[in-house]
């Protein structure tokens, strides 16, 4: 029973690389989140999706594109990044009508130099 | 613009002791309040509010609502070292299909 299941768990990337964030879920949700958390912020919603094929923007989109091909599956793309967004990413995925069934994923903790 | 604050952003007390952690929200439409747990990974669920005056409780965790002050209160009596985390609130509205996350509430019981 995996839930949600982010790879990789750690990442140290330079200035001006990018890389793909994977939030795969196995419980057939429909909607899904990314978040960072930063120390003293809280967690700010980055992209979302409410379906396949289907992405909309968050609080803080600047930097990072995202995208929902399969149901099962939401990528979280930095193309160029920069040290601001060195954060822990968390994906969550809820299924439609239940608000209070957020299931999170255990963070990605990236390092940006 | 939606936003959800939490007080104390931490709060140390010993074994036994009992804890109030604070939330206050100003959400467009508000729907409902969460609580969620973070230890060292994942959040985890603990109360969803939706109706002002009515506790929700679980084990010696309580929480309640009140939508016409707009804040909320989440209550752990007889604290354990195994309640040391950060507590998270989060609020959402109707017709939005985003969580408004406050900054946290980071507990620490020694024994």
């Amino acid at each position: 029973n995996a839930g949600v299941t982010q790879t990789p768990k750690f990442r140290v990337l330079k200035t001006g690389q990018s890389m793909t964030l994977l939030c795969a879920q196995d419980m057939n949700h429909e909607y899904m989140y990314w978040y960072r958390q930063d120390p003293g912020m809280g967690l700010r919603l980055i992209h979302y999706s409410v379906g396949e094929g289907t992405t909309a923007k968050g609080e803080v989109p600047d930097g990072y594109n995202v995208s929902r091909l399969k149901k099962q599956n939401f990528l979280l793309g930095l193309e160029s990044a920069a040290p601001s967004q060195t954060s822990v990413y968390f994906c969550a995925s809820r299924r439609t009508g239940v608000h209070d069934g957020y299931t999170f994923g255990s963070g990605t903790r990236l390092t940006v130099v | 613009e939606d936003k959800v604050v939490q007080s104390p952003l931490s709060l140390v007390v010993h074994e036994g002791d009992t804890v109030t952690l604070n939330c206050s929200y100003e959400v467009t439409n508000f729907r409902s309040l969460l609580w969620y747990k973070q230890e060292k990974k994942a959040p985890t669920f603990l109360f969803m509010l939706t109706s002002s005056g009515i506790e929700k409780k679980s084990g010696r965790l309580s929480s309640i609502l009140d939508k016409k002050e707009l804040f909320s209160i989440l209550n752990i009596t007889a604290t354990q070292t195994g309640d040391s985390a950060i507590y998270l609130c989060a609020a959402k509205g109707y017709n939005t299909d985003k969580l408004i996350f406050g900054t946290g509430t980071r507990l620490q019981v020694f024994p």
